[in-house]
């Protein structure tokens, strides 16, 4: 069974600061790793993907995220927060062992104070 | 088109009424998901459509609730006798093929309350 974890339901950074988003995950297979950003009243934005190849994953508006198979993570960064940033984040798992589709976690709402 | 698109936007339906949501997704994605969101949670799987075929419904709540893909390209989902645990948004999405490394690109969503 495949599972993804976003242990913080709350981060709040400084505006010009880095910011760091949690997710560690759970699968059998090897994991293909998605990040998405919803904003309110709004669908679901894709911001990147690992599925193979480098560690490190860059995508939309400079997100980038980590692959760490050893620590079973994709933590989501950027250098510099913007207060436009501030939505709600949401990691996602497929797992080619099971079924096809995307397996969410909770969500983290980041809030960029200015 | 340019993206999924939802319809309606926004619904409110008595309990006890069937509501009818639809999906038009991006032109030429063979894929085609349907997931619930409630309020302050993450989307959870519904139903998959490949082409007009639905391989998977494991995540219908409830009999009441059916989905469709008659010509490979529009999607309605339906749930008959709505009750208040039924409000969501409803979300679409859809990819261009199967492979699970594929991007999955959703719609805006259907906001469905119950009173």
């Amino acid at each position: 069974a495949q599972s993804v974890a976003q242990p913080e339901d709350q981060v709040n950074v400084a505006e010009g600061n880095p910011l760091t988003v949690k997710c560690t995950y759970s699968v059998s297979g090897n994991p293909y790793l998605f990040w998405y950003v919803q904003y309110p009243n709004r669908g679901l934005q894709f911001l990147l993907k690992y599925i193979t190849g480098d560690n490190l994953v860059k995508g939309s508006y400079g997100f980038e995220a980590e692959f760490n198979k050893s620590q079973t993570s994709f933590h989501l960064k950027k250098p510099s927060a913007l207060v436009s940033d501030s939505a709600l984040y949401f990691c996602a798992v497929r797992d080619p062992a099971g079924a096809n589709n995307l397996f969410f976690g909770t969500g983290t709402r980041l809030t960029v104070i200015p | 088109g340019a993206g999924v698109s939802q319809s309606p936007r926004y619904k409110v339906a008595k309990r006890g009424q069937d509501v009818a949501l639809r999906c038009d997704p991006i032109s030429g994605h063979v894929s085609l998901f349907w997931y619930q969101q409630a309020l302050g949670q993450g989307p959870e799987f519904l139903t998959y459509f490949q082409n007009e075929a639905q391989l998977d419904k494991s995540g219908l709540p409830s009999d009441r609730f059916f989905a469709e893909r008659p010509e490979g390209s529009v999607s309605t989902l339906k749930i008959q006798r709505t009750q208040q645990e039924d409000s969501a948004v409803y979300l679409c999405a859809s990819s261009l093929a199967p492979a699970f490394g594929n991007t999955i690109y959703f719609g805006e969503g259907s906001w469905l309350t119950v009173v």
